[in-house]
């Protein structure tokens, strides 16, 4: 089964408007943490935003801000006021466990994101 | 030179050539990462190295060979490649191989081996 799922491959928006990224995942784990990154068409992956699973509050960074539902197991990204510039894939990732091997990450395979003018 | 960079940015290489990718981080973090990002598929964790060890080697081939001689230097020897292994190679960084810490990416090499 897969640790992490992104079940749209594609996503268009507007510019100015929010939307959101869909993540699922899978632990058996009482402690993991989620990430979101981007990557733009140059490659690089972006740090955007981190959710602990024992965090109370939803996680914000600027327009970027995880809707984190334990209970569902769900991690969505929500982008505010779309802009250009935040065409790119996103990835959501799980880190899982404690100890000595809680740094390997598990992306999921990513939502194309397109901001129309 | 700030963050993480990744020389060269693009390798065209045949099958019987060896190569290096290099990595270098400028963040001040102990653990390092080489990735594989292939089409249509997530990222591959390859190897991970803490304080210079090498701490996982995630069953990748033995044409692909780690080096990682300080803790701000990673190195991806490359051997008798085949077709399958063109693909995106992303190197990372973290504070840390434990914890929350999230790891920092460079723009990584894409490679593709004819």
């Amino acid at each position: 089964a897969q640790k992490i799922t992104q079940t749209q491959p594609g996503m268009f928006v507007q510019e100015k408007e929010a939307v959101t990224l869909d993540c699922t995942y899978d632990t058996s784990d009482q402690s993991y943490g989620l990430f979101w990154y981007k990557q733009p068409s140059s490659g690089e992956m972006i740090f955007l935003i981190y959710q602990g699973s024992y965090d109370e509050q939803n996680a914000t960074e600027g327009r970027y801000s995880l809707n984190f539902q334990k209970a569902r197991k769900s991690a969505n990204l929500v982008i505010s006021a779309s802009q250009l510039g935040d065409s790119a894939m996103y990835f959501c990732a799980m880190r899982e466990g404690q100890g000595g091997s809680n740094y390997k990450l598990t992306f999921g395979k990513g939502t194309l994101l397109t901001v129309n003018p | 030179e700030t963050g993480v960079t990744q020389t060269p940015r693009h390798l065209v290489m045949g099958m019987t050539n060896k190569k290096s990718l290099k990595c270098e981080q400028h963040l001040g973090h102990n653990a390092m990462y080489w990735y594989k990002q292939s089409a249509k598929k997530p990222l591959e964790l390859m190897f991970v190295y803490s304080l210079e060890e090498r701490v996982e080697n995630n069953s990748v081939p033995s044409r692909f060979s780690p080096e990682c001689p300080n803790s701000s230097h990673l190195f991806l020897h490359l051997h008798t490649l085949q077709p399958e292994d063109s693909a995106l190679y992303l190197c990372a960084s973290s504070h840390g191989p434990q914890g929350s810490y999230e790891q920092y990416f460079g723009p990584g090499t894409r490679l593709t081996v004819t």
